[in-house]
């Protein structure tokens, strides 16, 4: 059973920094793409960044470029996201995200993990 | 970026009835490889989404038959045959032919 379970969440004042994980299990990890979706209160899903199944190459939402940094320990099974100089808007539940291939190009996500609240406030 | 416009952005629907929900791409979804990608998700209340559909017509892993999606190129429809309390939700279409994936608003679907 695949099971993704995000941590690392919580408050955080604007400029501040917060490192997410997503620790992944069911699968064959390196195999796979994985992802970070995010979804503010009451809105809908924004893609935010996504890394292949090897590490070597990342994508990034016009959003958060130059901020997030996405990565990736194959030997641990799990995905991290290095935030910083956070600001209010990025205040949102973010999702961990399975892609269905190794790529993240011409693939959508086919599991999804629980979710972590991340709250930018002074 | 591709821009997803779902219609309508509220269902409200009596359990036993059909339901659709159409999704339109700024631009085809179509890949040189033949294949199209777009997506259906569920997210229930509370919980976060699931994959329904695939490639516009494929049903994900456990994803009853009352759910169909078609459409190609550009305009794409999420079908649901006979509607139950469990459908309860926002729907939402997905593009992953460009990066940045994108998403459409939602339609959220409640019982009568």
């Amino acid at each position: 059973e695949v099971q993704l379970l995000e941590s690392g969440g919580g408050l955080v004042h604007p400029g501040g920094s917060l490192r997410l994980s997503c620790a992944a299990s069911g699968f064959t990890f390196s195999s796979y793409a994985m992802s970070w979706v995010r979804q503010a209160p009451g809105k809908g899903l924004e893609w935010v960044s996504g890394i292949s199944g090897s590490g070597g190459s990342t994508y990034y939402a016009d959003s958060v470029k130059g901020r997030f940094t996405i990565s990736r320990d194959n030997y641990k099974n799990t995905m991290y996201l290095e935030m910083n100089s956070l600001r209010a808007e990025d205040t949102a539940v973010y999702y961990c995200a399975k892609y269905g291939m190794t790529t993240v190009t011409t693939t959508g996500f086919d599991y999804w993990g629980q979710g972590i609240v991340v709250t930018v406030s002074s | 970026d591709i821009v997803m416009t779902q219609t309508p952005l509220s269902l409200s629907v009596t359990p036993g009835q059909p339901a659709s929900i159409s999704c339109k791409s700024s631009q085809s979804l179509l890949h040189s490889n033949g294949k199209t990608y777009l997506y259906w998700y569920l997210q229930r209340p509370g919980q976060s989404p699931q994959l329904l559909i695939y490639e516009v017509s494929s049903r994900f892993s456990g994803v009853p038959d009352r759910f169909s999606g078609s459409g190609s190129g550009t305009d794409f429809t999420l079908k649901i045959s006979r509607v139950e309390a469990e459908d309860v939700g926002v729907y939402y279409c997905m593009q992953a032919i460009h990066l940045p994936i994108t998403f459409g608003q939602g339609t959220r679907l409640e019982i009568k």
